[in-house]
């Protein structure tokens, strides 16, 4: 069955670097989702992506994350300068079209120190 | 591979008919909690359920939660067809969250 992947399983990284979060989603989906969650606190949606550009974004979207779908396979969540408050696991899900189930990945776990 | 399974994949109700959704789950947990899928948005938080808590009530959606047999519910009561969306149920351990593969209700007007 396919299934969405995500790399690393854990980032750890200093505060104030640059990371770049891996998901690849499965092959036919054409939307792409990014969301995160601190431990203990619900899950928060960050930005759905399609045809290249992004959709639809939340407040906490804001000028230090960007996403990009480099080549034909990998979506991509970039922070930059990260703060201790960005340590929180990252999902990315992808659907085939905007109502479908989306389906999840395994999660980023970063950590910033 | 994701450890919440929900089942059934997918639910066809009649409007004013009352949905259940399952999710069982394979290791111990801290809280499990029920989310509802929208469109572009993405998922919105409906119910948190801690692991020393049995159930839950918020409006029309009841969960429960059984630890010995690492399941839990979802009830949503005199449905609508507003109701239809994907729902999915999220465990979280000591320093992990999993996702089920989530079920889709459909409410017929």
């Amino acid at each position: 069955e396919p299934e969405v992947t995500q790399t690393p399983s854990h980032q750890v990284t200093q505060m104030g670097q640059e990371v770049i979060l891996r998901c690849v989603p499965i092959s036919n989906h054409l939307y792409f989702y990014w969301y995160r969650q601190i431990l203990g606190q619900k899950v928060e949606f960050l930005v759905s992506f399609y045809n290249n550009e992004i959709s639809e974004k939340s407040e906490i979207f804001d000028d230090q994350f960007s996403v990009e779908r480099p080549d034909g396979s990998n979506f991509t969540l970039k922070i930059r300068s990260t703060k201790l408050e960005d340590s929180a696991m990252y999902f990315c899900a992808s659907s085939e079209a905007w109502t479908d189930t989306q389906y999840f990945g395994p999660g980023t776990r970063l950590t910033v120190l | 591979s994701q450890q919440g399974e929900e089942d059934p994949q997918a639910l066809s109700i009649q409007e004013g008919e009352n949905a259940t959704m399952n999710c069982s789950y394979k290791t111990s947990i801290n809280n499990l909690q029920w989310y509802r899928q929208n469109s572009g948005r993405g998922l919105v938080h409906l119910i948190l359920i801690r692991s020393n808590e049995r159930e839950k009530h918020s409006g029309r959606l009841r969960v429960t939660l059984d630890t010995s047999k690492k399941s839990s519910s979802l009830l949503i009561t005199a449905s609508r067809a507003a109701d239809t969306a994907s729902y999915f149920c999220a465990t979280e351990s000591i320093n992990d969250m999993r996702f089920g593969a989530g079920t889709r209700l459909t409410v017929k007007p």
